[in-house]
């Protein structure tokens, strides 16, 4: 166990839904990252989150948002979701020093 | 720009040692890392390195870092079955915050 705790581990759901990915970062971590990792195009960051603000933008599709909780777990909101959006999606939490990030055992998605 | 490369697959003898590359293309780097993921499981930090250091051992685990060339790279010693795993290298630059730009990975497979 990392620390780092994401919810649900699976998730299969139709084109043009809503989803609600949900990470509670490892305890005292101050930042949390989002990842997408799929075939094609490998791990993409996607947004950055320290206490409770956005730090940092990636590749995050308008159709993607995510917020960091005064308790500093974060949630990632994927909606109009296409079949392109079937991935694992990682959450990451760092103390904010450049030591490297803790993962969460990921998210699957599946767009059918 | 920030792009890391990866060869995609290794293949090594159990008990042989490993060495997995890495280049990276921004000279802003200011820490190197190197991430181990398991089927099914998230990325685990194996180790990282400064930008001023060439070297850096842990255990089986040698990396090493050739400025110049923007080369880096992961030796495992006495390589295991259970090393089997995908690879990831990851930079982050002094101007991105502690954002991480990850390889496509390299898939390592050790035959007994």
């Amino acid at each position: 166990d990392s620390g780092v705790t994401q919810t649900p581990k699976h998730l299969i759901t139709a084109t043009g839904q809503r989803v609600t990915l949900r990470c509670s970062p490892r305890s005292g971590d101050l930042s949390v990252y989002w990842y997408q990792q799929s075939l094609d195009q490998g791990l993409q960051f996607l947004i950055q989150y320290y206490n409770g603000e956005e730090r940092a933008k990636g590749n995050i599709l308008e159709r993607f948002s995510a917020q960091q909780f005064p308790d500093l777990h974060s949630e990632l909101n994927l909606s109009s979701l296409e079949l392109g959006d079937s991935a694992l999606y990682f959450c990451a939490s760092s103390p904010g020093r450049r030591t490297g990030y803790t993962f969460g055992s990921g998210t699957r998605l599946t767009v059918v | 720009g920030e792009d890391v490369e990866q060869s995609l697959f290794l293949s090594v003898r159990e008990g042989d040692s490993s060495v997995i590359n890495c280049t990276y293309t921004d000279s802003s780097s200011t820490y190197l890392y190197w991430y181990k993921q398991e089927p099914g499981a998230g990325l685990q930090l194996l180790t990282y390195i400064f930008s001023n250091m060439d070297m850096k051992q842990d255990q089986r685990l040698t990396v090493l870092l050739n400025k110049k060339d923007k080369h880096l790279s992961l030796r495992i010693a006495d390589t295991q079955t259970g090393d089997s795993a995908i690879y990831f290298c990851a930079e982050s630059m002094s101007n991105a915050g502690n954002m991480l730009t990850f390889g496509g990975g390299t898939r390592l497979m050790v035959k007994p």
